[in-house]
């Protein structure tokens, strides 16, 4: 059975350092990896989604890669703004083959203006 | 509207209570899913839908019921909750089920207290 752990659970920088949220899993029989974020009492907002046949995917100011034979992926933010702040999450299929995904607890990151 | 919209947003019950929680996707995708978030906890996945039919219950007290007449709309009905049963409750889409299809849009959840 798939476990995602984040650590971090919680993180706090000033405004425009750069930073990186890790995320690993035990299987590493995924096809991809899911990075989401939410934002207090609301639903999750996809940032990125990595296929196993990448090694990073980018999305302006974000930056995930992944590697499947450590069972790592990290997520960089750079030139971190105070809107930034929000709890962020990593997700990856159950199982081989699974469409069911199974979801850290996430890492709550606070940007100091 | 566009993306995964859920109503109501906010919900406060009695445990005697019945109500509906409602889930719409315009995104054109054929799989739907509840999820539920308790405090301190990851998101767990209660039900999947995919083209209307139920692929998924992952051992889901029978006062949750799900409903899906069409692959836009996704709804949970509610009866004789616990207190525990508290906790915000996200509706999700994605195109398919299978392989890269999989990617997940979220609704904005609705919050649920149970008194």
């Amino acid at each position: 059975k798939q476990e995602v752990t984040q650590i971090p659970a919680a993180l706090s920088v000033p405004e425009g350092e750069n930073l990186v949220l890790n995320c690993s899993f035990t299987d590493s029989a995924i096809y991809n990896l899911q990075w989401f974020r939410q934002d207090p009492g609301k639903g999750l907002t996809s940032l990125l989604l990595i296929q196993s046949s990448q090694r990073e995917q980018t999305s302006g100011r974000l930056n995930a890669s992944l590697d499947k034979s450590s069972g790592r992926s990290t997520l960089y933010i750079a030139a971190s703004q105070p809107g930034d702040s929000a709890t962020y999450l990593c997700a990856g299929p159950s199982g081989a083959g699974s469409y069911q995904l199974t979801f850290g607890k996430g890492t709550k990151l606070s940007v100091i203006p | 509207e566009t993306g995964v919209t859920q109503t109501p947003r906010h919900l406060v019950m009695g445990m005697t209570n019945k109500k509906s929680l409602k889930c719409e996707q315009h995104l054109g995708h054929n799989a739907m899913y509840w999820y539920k978030q308790s405090a301190k906890k990851p998101l767990e996945l209660m039900f999947v839908y995919n083209f209307k039919e139920q692929t998924e219950n992952n051992s889901v007290p029978s006062r949750f019921s799900p409903e899906c007449p069409n692959s836009s709309h996704l709804f949970l009905h509610l009866h004789t909750l616990q207190p525990e049963d508290s906790a915000l409750y996200l509706c999700a889409s994605s195109h398919g089920t299978g392989g890269t299809d999989n990617e997940q849009f979220f609704g904005p959840g609705t919050r649920l207290t149970v008194l």
